[in-house]
């Protein structure tokens, strides 16, 4: 079957660094992606890693290793509106764009 | 650019009714998908589809539910006889042919469907 295994929920402090580690056991593997969803909003696009090694972008950096089934969301210099839920995402189908989401982390950064 | 629309944004509807959720695409994507989530949970895959057809539909529940993608207008995802289960939120995401290697997923705002 298909899993993706993520921490449920993080909290952290203004100004401060997190990891969100995401763990992966699916059919087949073209990708990883990152998603964040404040409450009652929809979900939107933060990263794509295909292959291995570290994405940056801005404050937030995606990391990915394969041959580990494992990769994770580092979100630097946290500001509040930061808060919301974090989803990791397996691309499983090279036919589409499919994807198979984690359950989801919700992180609440405080002041 | 007008962005991924749905509506209606909140359904509400008895036991046994149809729900009709609709979805238009961002201008320019052809590739639709719908997800479905629970309260507290990730979002589960249920249906892609291409203009005018079906390419992978092994998210969706074999009875009651179907979607469309019709040459013209909107895409439809439609539930008959709807039972409390089906209580959820309903996303609707597009994506162009060609991705630039993001294989980036444009969702809409959501339907969010109350089944009395």
């Amino acid at each position: 079957g298909q899993s993706l295994e993520q921490p449920s929920e993080v909290t952290a402090v203004e100004g401060a660094i997190v990891q969100i580690n995401c763990t992966y056991q699916t059919s087949g593997f073209y990708g990883l992606s990152w998603y964040q969803q404040h409450d009652g909003g929809a979900p939107t696009f933060l990263s794509y890693n295909a292959l291995d090694g570290l994405e940056e972008t801005g404050r937030f950096s995606s990391f990915l290793s394969r041959s580990d089934s494992y990769g994770y969301l580092l979100l630097q210099e946290l500001q509040m509106k930061d808060s919301a839920s974090y989803f990791c995402a397996v691309r499983d189908n090279n036919a589409g764009n499919m994807l198979t989401f984690g359950g989801g982390t919700r992180l609440m950064v405080k002041p | 650019n007008a962005g991924v629309m749905q509506n209606p944004r909140h359904l509400v509807r008895r036991r046994g009714q149809e729900a009709r959720l609709r979805c238009s695409p961002m201008k320019g994507h052809s590739h639709v998908y719908w997800y479905r989530q629970l309260p507290e949970e990730g979002l589960k895959f249920m249906v892609y589809l291409q203009k005018e057809n079906i390419i992978d539909e092994s998210g969706m529940p074999k009875e009651r539910f179907s979607a469309e993608f019709p040459k013209e207008g909107p895409s439809i995802l439609r539930i008959q006889q709807v039972v409390r289960g089906d209580s959820a939120a309903y996303f609707c995401a597009s994506s162009p042919i060609r991705t630039g290697g993001r294989h980036e997923q444009f969702f809409g705002p959501g339907t969010r469907l109350t089944v009395l």
